[in-house]
């Protein structure tokens, strides 16, 4: 039973350029959860996304963006990239009151 | 704001040591969630406890909730080189069911040397 599925693993934009950062939640999971996570920090939580709408929002700027899709695949678009913005974008899924399952990961780095 | 405050950020011991992190925190949080994670990957959740004063073992690690629901603790005993890892504590708000986000501490980073 595959797990969250996350990609492309590593990413390289320059600054302004826009991203879109894909997930594939746990098989019978229907919530989806963003986090970034800069180097020697833990994740900090972005917005979470329940069928198809964004139910959460944590304290980050309007660029950061998502979607998600009917079969509960979601995507984070970050626009305007700035250099801040390197760091590793994880993506969680979850069903009722399990724990989150993690995805290994998306390692952006702006240039 | 809720934070979540580690100690310690680092830690490196020998192989056979036991050791203990601590999670505190001034908010009061639904329930606390501790997680391990290694090099290029994903957090791992290993336990949730829910009820203040809750104690948790998996195997030779032992989880505490602090009975205000704000600090817990991890305790690993004769650790292996294998516990090496990012030890993340993350406090759970929320409303019920899957509708909850976490705050994450910094971690501790655990080296157990052989």
């Amino acid at each position: 039973d595959a797990g969250v599925t996350q990609s492309p693993t590593h990413l390289i934009k320059t600054r302004g350029q826009q991203v879109t950062l894909r997930c594939s939640p746990k098989s019978g999971h229907d919530t989806v959860s963003w986090y970034q996570q800069a180097l020697g920090q833990g994740p900090q939580f972005i917005f979470q996304y329940y069928e198809e709408e964004e139910r959460q929002r944590g304290n980050f700027p309007d660029r950061f963006s998502g979607h998600q899709f009917p079969n509960y695949s979601s995507e984070l678009n970050v626009n305007a990239l700035l250099l801040g913005d390197s760091a590793l974008y994880l993506c969680a899924s979850s069903w009722a009151t399990s724990g989150y399952t993690f995805g290994s990961g998306t390692r952006l780095t702006v240039v | 704001t809720q934070l979540l405050e580690q100690s310690p950020q680092f830690l490196s011991i020998q192989e056979g040591e036991n050791l203990t992190v601590y999670c505190n925190s001034s908010s009061v949080f639904s329930s606390l969630q501790w997680y391990r994670q290694e090099p290029g990957e994903g957090p791992v959740l290993l336990v949730t406890v829910v009820t203040g004063g809750e104690v948790k073992k998996l195997k030779r690690l032992t989880f505490q909730f602090g009975d205000a629901r704000k600090d817990s603790s991890l305790h690993i005993t004769a650790a292996q080189p294998g516990d090496t890892g990012l030890y993340l504590c993350a406090g759970a708000l929320g409303s019920g069911g899957s509708n909850y986000k976490l705050t994450f501490g910094k971690g501790t980073l655990l080296t157990v040397n052989p």
